[in-house]
């Protein structure tokens, strides 16, 4: 069985430039999150997707994090203007239910200077 | 809202012997806690996980004990071996809430 995809695996932006962030989870998983791992933490709950649906973003800066997942498969996360705060690993993981266990991607390590 | 704390932030052990790492949570209403291994450039990995209606649970080398009085958990393993080597991360949250929150991680070192 194929795990989470996600790409790019590194990125480096300058501060105030725009990135976006592309997972692919497991086939038939209907929940997808995607966690913010600030370096030496343990990760946090950024947005979790029930489907193309949206069922928590409480902890998403929304005013410069955007995420989708428009066809309930893929998703994309999007920071737009970046700070240096940004820099961290994003993890994205996906269960087949609510409440099952999560399965974690690789990581996009970002690097804001 | 929930808070994990973790420790101890870096441990080191001769191979074969044990290794513990504890955990303490502040929401007497969290009854899932689970652990996750993190190995270098990977994502986390779920390795064993316990429930609030059990004190401890077994899974070969693995053990997790739960003290809900006391509001911790620990992660027990035995006979370490060089491949244990990782970061580990204890997580709590209520089991119908996926806003898990984690500890700050464990740094485990197993040295041949």
């Amino acid at each position: 069985e194929a795990g989470v995809a996600q790409s790019p695996r590194y990125k480096i932006i300058e501060k105030r430039q725009s990135v976006a962030f592309w997972c692919n989870p497991i086939s038939g998983h209907a929940t997808l999150y995607w966690y913010q791992q600030i370096l030496g933490q343990g990760p946090k709950l950024l947005i979790q997707f029930q489907n193309n649906g949206v069922v928590d973003d409480s902890q998403l800066p929304k005013d410069r994090f955007s995420a989708e997942r428009l066809k309930g498969v893929d998703s994309t996360l999007k920071i737009q203007p970046a700070k240096l705060e940004d820099s961290a690993v994003y993890l994205c993981a996906s269960s087949f239910l609510p409440y099952n266990e999560q399965f974690f991607g690789p990581g996009t390590r970002l690097t804001v200077l | 809202g929930e808070n994990v704390e973790q420790h101890p932030s870096t441990l080191s052990v001769q191979e074969g012997d044990s290794a513990v790492i504890k955990c303490t949570y502040s929401d007497s209403a969290s009854n899932y806690f689970p652990w996750y291994k993190q190995e270098l450039g990977k994502g986390p990995q779920l390795i064993i996980d316990i429930r609030s209606n059990v004190g401890e649970k077994k899974d070969q080398r693995i053990a997790v004990t739960l003290n809900k009085t006391a509001k911790h958990f620990s992660l027990h393993i035995t006979e370490t071996q060089p491949e244990d080597s990782a970061v580990y991360f204890c997580a709590a949250t209520l089991y119908n809430n996926n806003d898990m929150r984690f500890g700050a991680g464990t740094r485990l070192t197993v040295k041949p």
